[in-house]
């Protein structure tokens, strides 16, 4: 399975855009990069998802690189309820579906 | 509401006493998994099911059951609970399970102290 590499932590500005970079350097061609977030010990969220193309949606933008090899999250105008430790995670292999989370980064918005 | 629920949300238990933590989904997902979350390890996966009367071990299944009798619901036992299964415990579900760009939808978690 391909692992994922994020910074422990970062800040960012109310309203200003929060970049969340990932790297992924040993996925593979069919595997998906998944963003997941978790806000205080609650249940994971859902974010968004990719395969090669650039993805967005109601909250936030995807950018893969096109070596696939790292990936941005784009939350565009930060709020201090997206303070919360963001997840990228990589789809394990066909036939199963167990997503495997590592530490995450955790992002602090600052008013 | 589409959700995921878990019960109970927090337990105190001794070494030794057989629990239960259940889980339902009203979704009508196929896919229905176990987690457990602990500081410095991120989360892991215990036990999932693809279906109905289909179960399988994930990452960390030692000390840990579960079944899958109906396709809402998919409990976590654990016959004899000791203090290093002191932890923050969620369920998940997906629609199929296994199918790229599928998503899981997480319950609220359930935090487990065992003395």
């Amino acid at each position: 399975d391909a692992k994922t590499t994020q910074p422990t932590s970062m800040d960012c500005a109310e309203g200003r855009a929060a970049n969340l970079p990932c790297n992924h350097s040993t996925i593979s061609g069919n595997e998906y990069v998944y963003w997941y977030r978790q806000i205080h010990s609650q249940g994971p969220q859902y974010i968004i998802h990719g395969l090669k193309n650039n993805e967005t949606n109601e909250m936030a933008s995807l950018i893969i690189t096109e070596d696939r090899k790292s990936s941005t999250l784009i939350l565009p105008h930060a709020t201090l309820r997206d303070t919360a430790v963001y997840y990228c995670i990589v789809l394990r292999g066909a036939g199963s579906y167990q997503l495997t989370f590592g530490k995450g980064t955790k992002l602090s918005v600052i008013p | 509401e589409a959700q995921v629920t878990q019960n109970p949300r927090y337990l105190i238990t001794v070494t030794g006493k057989k629990l239960t933590v259940t889980c339902s989904q009203n979704m009508n997902h196929e896919y229905m998994s176990w987690y457990r979350q602990d500081p410095g390890l991120g989360l892991r996966q215990i036990y999932y099911s693809m279906n109905v009367e289909v179960t399988d071990k994930g990452d960390v299944p030692e000390g840990y059951k579960v079944s899958r009798k109906e396709k809402r619901n998919f409990p976590l036992i654990l016959e004899s609970p000791s203090p290093n299964q002191t932890s923050l415990y969620f369920c998940a579900s997906s629609l199929i399970g296994g199918v790229p760009g599928e998503t899981q939808y997480f319950g609220p978690g359930t935090r487990l102290l065992v003395l």
